[in-house]
């Protein structure tokens, strides 16, 4: 099965600096790589999503890279602010007709500090 | 809000019990699907439903069942619990079954005593 590993498991930066994330998976046959940002007592709410047959997708401050060859991708914050901080999740499933398992890796503790 | 609900919030039981978890999907969503988030084992998935019909299943524990109803809410079965079961467990839903976007609940944290 698919084994995603995640990391670092903590990032603690500077407000207004850039925070990179990053994950590998196993599994060539992925095509679908989501990332989630869970705060406190919360459920994991989507920030952004790549496909397998696109590289890079941009949001705002957020961006996501997709490199299928080396099978990881990131996660990249600019302009950090407090309310970034959270734990950030990276999944990877291979959808399609037969579901959409997502497996995540194992989360980023986020710290910004003001 | 994901538009998503889950119940009961909190739920605290005694070893060897039975509990059900519940979930509404997003309104117009088709897909339900049931995770685990625990410290040792992080978030894994259970199971998938689409329109009443499981769909996908993850390393759910055959003490563990699901179904989905006509209306398409969702009720994830827990029986013969161990202290180990003790974890959150949250719901999501989807428009269909393929690379859609999965939208969390809020989740149920259930407590095995």
């Amino acid at each position: 099965g698919e084994n995603v590993e995640q990391h670092p498991s903590t990032l603690s930066v500077q407000e207004g600096d850039s925070a990179v994330i990053k994950c590998t998976y196993s599994d060539s046959a992925s095509n679908y790589f989501p990332w989630y940002k869970q705060e406190l007592g919360k459920g994991p709410q989507l920030i952004i999503d790549i496909r397998s047959n696109v590289g890079e997708k941009k949001d705002q401050r957020i961006a996501v890279t997709l490199n299928k060859t080396a099978k990881h991708f990131s996660l990249h914050i600019t302009e950090t602010q407090p309310e970034d901080s959270a734990v950030y999740f990276c999944a990877a499933s291979r959808a399609g007709n037969a579901g959409n398992m997502l497996t995540f890796g194992g989360g980023t503790r986020l710290m910004v500090k003001p | 809000d994901s538009g998503v609900t889950q119940t009961p919030k909190h739920l605290i039981t005694a070893t060897g019990q039975r509990v059900t978890l519940r979930c509404s999907p997003r309104s117009g969503d088709l897909s339900v699907y049931w995770y685990q988030q625990s410290l040792d084992q992080g978030l894994q998935f259970l199971i998938q439903y689409y329109n009443g019909e499981e769909r996908a299943k993850g390393n759910i524990l055959e003490r563990f069942s699901a179904q989905q109803f006509p209306d398409l809410h969702s009720e994830l079965n827990l029986s013969s619990l161990e202290l180990g079961d003790s974890a959150l467990y949250f719901c999501a839903s989807s428009v269909s079954s393929g690379t859609d976007t999965q939208y969390f609940g809020p989740g149920t944290r259930l407590t095995v005593l």
